[in-house]
């Protein structure tokens, strides 16, 4: 089956810690996404990367630092300078064709909480 | 600036009981629409995309439209599981990024 993995489900923070978050994809897609979203606001974008090696900061990238060394893997660390790090965290993809609509998929979510 | 507005914020249902939620949106060139459904602890689940005015989708009790300015999704005699949040997108000015509205939050009472 192909489809986007994000693990864990549910992840545990202390104070000072970096953590980081795993996306898996095996859609063969070019371009993918980390989105936050908490009550009331929508999704924001924190970094995106339209290929291997490469990547754009969001709307919300402070705190906040990714990696693209495989086409498959977009991990996303959340560091200690992100103060406010609960939320839910989406990470999603798309092919990048050249059609001005290709359809972002999304993964199952990460759930981040602070101890 | 660009921007997606949806409306109502939240919408109570009997079920059976047809109506509609609005997407606008303010963007520079619009180059489509995407309706996604989203419900709670899960991650959006892609329902249609909308390509030019005029156009529409539909799919079991949906019925996406699209005009100049908003698209509609009509909801005829919802049921239950037709209770989510339902969110709308527009690709920004560079097509790398959306545009998202903050959802309508549908509830199905059976």
């Amino acid at each position: 089956d192909g489809g986007i993995t994000q693990s864990p489900k549910y992840l545990f923070r202390k104070e000072g810690q970096n953590v980081t978050l795993s996306c898996e994809q095996n859609l063969n897609h070019d371009a993918m996404y980390w989105y936050r979203q908490d009550p009331g606001q929508g999704l924001r974008l924190i970094y995106y990367s339209q290929i291997v090696n490469d990547f754009q900061k969001g709307d919300i990238a402070e705190g906040y630092s990714v990696s693209r060394e495989k086409k498959e893997s977009f991990p996303l660390t959340v560091t200690s300078a992100q103060k406010n790090p609960t939320a839910f965290y989406l990470c999603a993809s798309r092919r990048t064709s050249g059609r001005a609509l290709e359809t972002q998929y999304f993964g199952p979510g990460t759930r981040l909480l602070v101890l | 600036e660009d921007q997606v507005t949806q409306s109502p914020e939240a919408l109570r249902l009997q079920e059976g009981e047809s109506s509609s939620l609005n997407c606008s949106y303010t963007v520079s060139g619009l180059r489509g629409l995407f309706w996604y459904r989203q419900d709670p602890g899960k991650g959006p689940e892609f329902l249609f995309t909308l390509y030019s005015a005029g156009e529409e989708k539909e799919k079991e009790r949906l019925k996406a439209t699209l005009t100049k300015k908003e698209s509609f999704l009509h909801i005829t005699a919802p049921k239950p599981e037709d209770s989510a949040t339902y969110l709308c997108a527009v690709p920004g000015g560079n097509n790398r990024k959306l545009i998202w509205g903050l959802g309508t939050s549908l509830a199905v009472n059976p």
